[in-house]
């Protein structure tokens, strides 16, 4: 089945300690998205990519970095985790229409120590 | 700008009953609306979606939700509650005339109780 695979599922840092997590998608969708979710609150966009085409949200912080190296994978690197990273952190795909709904993976529970 | 408002952060309902989740929406032009579930440790999965057309709009799991212009609403219904229905509901919008972000609600948790 076509999906949308993160890896790992839960990743534990430690404080200023780079981390990378991963997505990968077999939809062979043109958008890719990350997103931050803390408990209880809603998904907020960090940045998606429209094929190589990279577009950061205003708002995210310089630490936190996204490669795509093709269309199937895409990376976000934090940096320096810091206790106020420890998130929830979804990929989502869709394709390149405003109507398209976003496909999302299963995300990656990050946790600061 | 637009803007999405979920009334009831929190739902609780019994096993069997009607399920009515609220979304109104606030933009010039009506946009793209869609209902997501989130069950916990996972990932949004998509329920349904309003783009053009009818505007009562059948999903998976026996939800629906109705488009209704007048009332900038999108309210999510499901006729008789699971237990697996237990979960958070977030509703989003898209613009329809530009490229824009998903904008989503800030969600509502639904407790089924036996």
């Amino acid at each position: 089945d076509a999906m949308v695979i993160q890896n790992p599922r839960y990743q534990v840092t430690q404080f200023g300690k780079p981390v990378t997590l991963s997505c990968s998608q077999t939809l062979n969708h043109n958008v890719m998205y990350w997103y931050q979710q803390k408990s209880s609150q809603a998904p907020k966009l960090l940045f998606h990519y429209y094929d190589k085409d990279f577009n950061n949200e205003a708002d995210t912080p310089d630490n936190f970095q996204s490669r795509r190296p093709n269309t199937s994978f895409c990376f976000l690197d934090i940096r320096s985790p810091g206790l106020g990273d420890a998130a929830m952190y979804l990929c989502a795909t869709s394709l390149p229409r405003r109507s398209y709904e976003q496909y999302f993976g299963p995300g990656t529970r990050l946790t600061v120590t | 700008a637009q803007s999405v408002t979920q009334l009831g952060s929190h739902v609780s309902v019994s096993e069997g009953a009607l399920v009515l989740l609220r979304c109104n929406y606030s933009s010039s032009v009506p946009p793209y609306l869609f209902w997501y579930v989130q069950y916990p440790n996972q990932g949004l999965q998509l329920l349904l979606k309003y783009t053009t057309g009818a505007t009562l709009v059948k999903g998976i799991n026996g939800f629906e939700a109705e488009f209704k212009k007048s009332e900038t609403s999108f309210h999510l219904t499901k006729p008789s509650a699971h237990m697996s229905d237990a979960a958070e509901y977030f509703c989003a919008v898209r613009p329809t005339d530009s490229w824009g972000k998903l904008q989503f609600g800030a969600g509502t948790q639904v407790v089924v109780t036996p």
